[in-house]
């Protein structure tokens, strides 16, 4: 169980255009989505925390426009890169959490982005 | 703010031997959790073992243990009879338990090399 979907595994695309990253929870109901992102050899840095119905809460440092989150419903949050740049190429993760605090988060396998 | 250490950048052993990763971290909690993950090539996010911090005892999976020091705020990871398969990077993890969900604060990482 707790299986989360990531999609897509890969993109490439033209610098300027927007990009739409989902993830879902297979079969759990996940009140928290987490988005991560991981330079090459780096960590993981949170980029922002969503909740169900409700507004992101973003990490200092995170431009909130150019990284639009969206978690519409229990099993999906997507993240737009809007007008994407090289600088925002990266790998993009996603995890998702149950809702109960003694839970680990569950992590999707991650999204390659590259922008031309 | 949490933060957690791991001083070793990159490790290697010996195909079948025992190699030890060491974490550390700062925390005026009580309640956390602690974690370790493996990204392999893949970039897949792996729960490895994971430790609640009311607990005394060490926590093991088959190969895997770990030495879980409360006071010294250490929580080092043993991977016993080294396999090729364990090449990755090992990521520490710890987790603040809020009210409903939970937040991970993750170390810089050790790439760990076995070879045959």
């Amino acid at each position: 169980g707790a299986v989360v979907s990531q999609h897509p595994s890969w993109v490439i695309c033209k610098s300027g255009t927007s990009v739409k990253i989902e993830c879902r929870s297979l079969d759990f109901q996940a009140t928290t989505m987490f988005w991560y992102r991981q330079f090459p050899k780096q960590s993981l840095m949170l980029m922002a925390t969503s909740n169900e119905g409700s507004k992101a809460t973003y990490e200092q440092g995170v431009e909130k426009d150019k990284f639009l989150i969206n978690h519409a419903s229990l099993t999906l949050s997507t993240l737009t890169v809007t007008s994407a740049h090289p600088e925002d190429s990266s790998f993009y993760i996603c995890s998702a959490h149950r809702g109960l605090s003694n839970q680990p988060q569950h992590f999707g396998d991650g999204t390659r982005l590259s922008i031309l | 703010a949490q933060t957690v250490t791991q001083s070793q950048p990159e490790m290697s052993v010996q195909e079948a031997e025992t190699v030890t990763l060491s974490c550390t971290y700062d925390t005026s909690e009580s309640n956390y959790y602690l974690f370790w993950y493996k990204q392999p090539p893949s970039r897949q996010m792996i729960l490895v073992i994971r430790q609640e911090a009311y607990k005394q005892q060490n926590a093991t999976e088959n190969r895997f243990s770990v030495n879980f020091q409360k006071a010294a705020k250490s929580f080092s990871l043993k991977i016993s009879d080294s396999q090729l398969g364990d090449t990755a990077m090992y990521f520490c993890a710890f987790m603040k338990p809020l009210y409903n969900f939970n937040k991970f604060y993750f170390g810089s990482g050790t790439k760990l090399n076995v070879k045959p």
